[in-house]
């Protein structure tokens, strides 16, 4: 079965502090992608990052960075020095080569930013 | 490059009536679209898969009657919400891709109320 957890439903922080949101996945699929996605209020789906499952080299893109860890199934998504900006609700997805390339939402992490 | 046109993106309408949903590649051929729902404050839950010239796969619990989805060609699927009532009030938010994992975009949403 294909899944996403993200555990933290809402989290608060202070502007400039650090976040991590989680991602844990599931899949039988033993190739497949991974993804962050930024939905800010507007509703719109901003794509952040796609990790395939042969690729587990962390990535750091501006204050953005991200932890692959294929031994804990987990793709975590920190936000440095965070800003009001960054306010949105973050999705980790999953798109597996065997299951017809359908995505497979985690049920979001609200991050407020305050300043 | 791999952009996703959705429209309209907001419209209200009056229970009974029947709302047309676009959702066009703008840049490339999709033979494949997605169409999800997202109710407030939840994640995005497939609704159906449909490629270019066959009928839509949906997901189990997803009226086929109700949500009419028609792929006639690879840059345009729509999706008709018929003899709408306020609980398919909801956003709705297509993705296209050319058939490979990295190609994944969504449409930036419709916002449906039904009144």
């Amino acid at each position: 079965a294909q899944k996403v957890t993200q555990a933290q439903t809402e989290i608060s922080v202070v502007e400039k502090e650090d976040v991590t949101l989680d991602c844990v996945y599931e899949t039988r699929d033993t190739t497949y992608y991974l993804f962050w996605y930024k939905q800010p209020p507007s509703g719109e789906l901003v794509f952040l990052i796609r990790r395939n499952s042969f690729d587990e080299q962390n990535e750091i893109s501006g204050r953005y960075s991200w932890n692959f860890q294929k031994s804990t199934s987990s793709f975590n998504f920190t936000i440095t020095a965070s800003q009001v900006v960054d306010s949105a609700v973050y999705f980790c997805a999953l798109s597996g080569a065997n299951t017809g390339n359908q995505f497979y939402f985690g049920t979001g992490t609200s991050l407020t930013v305050i300043p | 490059g791999a952009v996703v046109s959705q429209h309209p993106s907001r419209v209200i309408c009056k229970s009974g009536t029947s709302v047309k949903i676009e959702c066009r590649s703008l840049d490339f051929q999709a033979t494949t679209m997605f169409w999800y729902r997202q109710f407030p404050k939840k994640s995005l839950m497939l609704m159906a898969t449909s490629n270019e010239g066959s009928k839509a796969t949906y997901e189990q619990g997803v009226e086929k009657d109700k949500f009419l989805i028609n792929h006639a060609s690879l840059t345009l699927s729509t999706l008709t919400v018929t003899s709408a009532h306020p609980e398919d009030s909801s956003f709705y938010i297509c993705s296209a891709t050319t058939g490979a994992n990295y190609g994944y975009t969504f449409g930036s949403g419709t916002r449906l109320t039904v009144v």
